[in-house]
């Protein structure tokens, strides 16, 4: 069964950095793109970015490049977003995801 | 970017009715159009991908068609289990985006 269970979430204060994590099970992790998408609490749903299976490319929405990054660590089955220079529009639910299967999610709330 | 409207923003229905949701896109994106269906405190749940095939175990009363920039989602004989959110995401071009929603709620 494929799971994907992400962590790290929490409270933060503008400004801050944060990095999620995702643990994945259940599938042969090295062989798939992975992506992180999140909901703010008005329930938009913001694509983030995703990276491909052997970490060597990335592909991010324009407005997030310059302060978010995805990264991999394959041996850990553990995929990674690092957030820097929170803001309150940060605030939302980020969710793992490997198509068709999304983790339960985490959340992150940027306040000061 | 590619911009995706949904309509209607929300639905009242009943129970056995049919509905049809619909997601317009602002530039061509071929059949890379999936739907997704969010009951609440739940992650998003796949429904239709590649525009109009059923993902595993999604029962046949969910339909997907469309191509280019019209997509719709039909429900037909509506159950209480499909009272929910309903998203389109497209992944035609990057970055991918979603509909703002279409929230199917009960008459």
């Amino acid at each position: 069964e494929v799971q994907l269970v992400e962590s790290g979430g929490g409270l933060v204060q503008p400004g801050a950095s944060l990095k999620l994590s995702c643990v994945a099970s259940g599938f042969t992790f090295s062989d798939y793109w992975m992506s992180w998408v999140r909901q703010t609490p008005g329930k938009t749903m913001e694509w983030i970015g995703d990276i491909k299976y052997d970490g060597s490319y990335t592909n991010y929405a324009p407005s997030l490049k310059n302060r978010f990054t995805i990264s991999r660590d394959n041996a850990k089955s553990t995929l990674y977003l690092q957030m820097s220079n929170v803001r309150s529009e940060d605030t939302a639910t980020y969710y793992c995801t490997r198509s068709p299967h999304w983790g339960q999610g985490v959340m992150v709330t940027v306040s000061s | 970017e590619t911009v995706m409207t949904q309509s209607p923003t929300s639905m009242s229905t009943s129970i056995g009715e049919r509905v049809t949701l619909n997601c317009k896109a602002s530039q061509s994106v071929g059949i890379n159009v999936d739907w997704y269906q969010q009951t609440p405190g739940q992650s998003p749940k796949l429904l239709i991908y590649g525009a109009s095939n059923r993902h595993t175990g999604v029962p046949d009363r969910f339909t997907g068609s469309g191509f280019g920039r019209d997509f719709t989602l039909t429900i037909s004989n509506v159950e209480a289990e499909d009272l929910a959110v309903y998203y389109c995401l497209q992944y035609g071009s990057i970055p991918y985006t979603f509909g703002a929603g279409t929230k199917l709620e009960l008459k």
